[in-house]
């Protein structure tokens, strides 16, 4: 069964650091391109960060510069790196694996941005 | 950079109602357009891709159409089940996602 499951996420201060994770199963990891999205409290789907099976990364505007999407293709892994973390990029995170469009997705993993 | 409107935000309908929701891309995205399904503590889930191929699993009472700039969801009787939030996306030049809808019971 193909399978992503997100972890990482946590309670973190105004201007602090988290990192994500995005475990994948049931699928040759490294052939795939794979997507970082997030849904804000009440608010609607935003794409935030993709790479490529060739490293090849683009970032939405909202976090350019901040954020840093990696992957590990021997531990089925991918990662987000959050810097500079502002009340905004409170949000669930999801994880998903690009085929085209988006699927399948993990079950998100929340972030919380809070003195 | 290609926006994508979706309207309506909310929709009240009853089960068995036919539910129709609307895409608008800013410029022209051919058949490069998906359909998800959002539920509260679920994996968004897709329903279609290219405007109208159903994904495997997916009822048939679910349809997509369109292409170039305007695009539809279409639910011809809607189930219990279907009670949920529903987004469209572009996906050949970045993929920027519609506001979403959210089909709420009447």
């Amino acid at each position: 069964e193909v399978q992503l499951v997100e972890s990482g996420g946590g309670l973190v201060q105004p201007g602090g650091s988290l990192r994500l994770s995005c475990a994948a199963s049931g699928f040759t990891f490294s052939l795939y391109n794979m997507h970082w999205v997030r849904q804000a409290p009440g608010k609607g789907l935003e794409w935030v960060s993709y790479i490529s099976n060739s490293d090849t990364v683009y970032y939405a505007d909202s976090v350019k510069g901040r954020f840093t999407i990696s992957r590990d293709d021997a531990k089925n892994s991918l990662y987000l790196q959050m810097n500079s973390l502002r009340a905004e990029d409170t949000a669930v995170y999801y994880c998903a694996r690009s085929i085209g469009w988006l699927d399948p997705w993990g079950q998100g993993t929340l972030v919380t941005v809070s003195s | 950079d290609i926006q994508m409107t979706q309207s309506p935000s909310t929709l009240s309908a009853s089960v068995g109602d036919r539910v129709t929701i609307t895409c608008r891309a800013s410029q022209s995205i051919g058949s490069w357009l998906a359909w998800y399904q959002l539920k509260p503590g679920k994996a968004p889930k897709v329903l279609i891709y290219k405007a109208s191929t159903l994904e495997s699993g997916v009822p048939s009472r679910f349809s997509g159409s369109g292409s170039g700039t305007e695009f539809t969801l279409t639910i011809s009787s809607l189930h219990p089940d279907d009670f949920a939030s529903y987004y469209c996306q572009h996906y050949n030049n970045y993929w920027p996602f519609g506001q979403g809808t959210k089909v709420e019971i009447k």
